[in-house]
This record gives C-alpha cells, structure tokens and sequence, in this order.
C-alpha cells in the first residue's frame, strides 16, 4: 500500500516568507508526527496529532510554526516569517494507533531559506 | 529527561563483514522501547529493528541483531555479512511506553566498501 508522502520534497523561501509543508499519512492511521532535522543531526520531535487533536506541540521551537489536521488525514506544518536557522528537513511519520509505537516516515521536505 | 547517545559518527567496513553500530540512552523509565532506523542517502527513514525493554531475549532481524544491555543502557546493533546497500546513516531512538515521542541519537554514517 502507499506509504507516508510529503510535499513539496524540497523548498527554498527567501527569509520573511511564509511556507507550508504537506503530509499524508498512510489510510487510516490515528496518530502522526512531524520531526525537525537538522543537517547532520538527528531528528527532534516537533508536534503530535491523534485523529484531529494535537496533543502535544511542546517540540515547536517558536509562534512561527503552526501544525494542523483538520480532518484527522492530511495534516499541514505551516511556518510564518521564515528564518535561517528554519533551514532543515521536515519529517512526517504516521503509527496506526495510540499503542502501536512503530512510526512510518516519509521522505521528508528539505526546507533552505536563503 | 531521556537522552540517546551515539559515540561513532562514522565508521566504513568492507563488503560481507559485520560491523556493529554503538548506541546508549539514558532514562528513569521502567517501560520503553529500543530503535534503530536507517536512513539512505535518499532521505526516508526505515525501521531496521525494535526492542521491547521488558524482553530479555534480543531482537534480531535476518542479518540485523541487537545486544541489549538493559543494566548498562546500552543497545548496540550488528549488521552480518555486510552489503553495499546498508550504506546510510544509522539513527539509534527511545520511546518511553508513557510517551510517543521518539527521542534520537545524532546517528552513525555507515560505508560499505566493496
């Protein structure tokens, strides 16, 4: 079946722009996350959304950044007012409930604001 | 707070050896879980192997195996008989059984020389 797709795979923004990320989900998964990497570091936990509900959105690193699923499927990260040091790569993952700990990520959109 | 460490940011080894990939972690959870994902130059990030914290028989994947060392906190990860296409950065993460965010080592870059 599909897997986890993002869009666009790969964005540049001149710095004061606005930006949104796209995730997919794959059909039928209840929980998804979006993850922060920075270049040659490993993933940070940005927001976590179950169906609809973000529950946690403690990993956002500013009022700029805004996550939202409004339907509990596609879910969008939208930052405000891009900045430099906003440049990396967003990473959405799906698990398919509240107790299945196994994440799916997709490929991930590379964000470099000039 | 929990913390994962990865003490190798690289290392390379020729086809068909085995090589094993360090990972630490620190936490004051009783419950939680091991990963480790891989992530080719491609950028989508892919399960390798998990370990369940409360099962002492280590988890193993065909050529992948783990070590877990739940008193020491270590959990390192053994690729046998090596292969071109294990060429990629390796991501050791936590995920405590009262939480859903996974936390990440900074990863190893793994070569495969043929």
């Amino acid at each position: 079946g599909a897997g986890v797709s993002q869009s666009p795979r790969y964005k540049v923004a001149k710095r004061g722009q606005d930006v949104a990320l796209r995730c997919d989900p794959i059909s039928g998964h209840v929980s998804l996350f979006w993850y922060q990497q920075a270049l040659g570091q490993g993933p940070e936990f940005l927001t976590y959304f179950q169906n609809e509900a973000q529950l946690d959105k403690s990993g956002l690193p500013s009022d700029r950044f805004f996550a939202e699923r409004p339907e509990g499927s596609v879910s969008t990260l939208k930052i405000q007012r891009t900045q430099q040091e906003d440049s990396a790569v967003y990473l959405c993952a799906s698990s398919l409930g509240t107790s299945d700990y196994e994440q799916y990520f997709g490929p991930g959109t590379r964000l470099t604001v000039t | 707070a929990q913390t994962v460490t990865q003490s190798q940011p690289e290392m390379s080894v020729q086809e068909a050896e085995t090589v094993t990939l360090s990972c630490t972690y620190d936490t004051s959870e009783s419950n939680y879980y091991l990963f480790w994902y891989k992530q080719p130059p491609s950028r989508q990030m892919i399960l390798v192997i998990r370990q369940e914290a409360y099962k002492q028989q280590n988890a193993t994947e065909n050529r992948f195996s783990v070590n877990f060392q739940k008193a020491a906190k270590s959990f390192s990860l053994k690729i046998s008989d090596s292969q071109l296409g294990d060429t990629a950065m390796y991501f050791c993460a936590f995920m405590a059984d009262s939480n859903y965010q996974l936390i990440w080592g900074a990863g190893t870059k793994l070569i495969i020389k043929p």
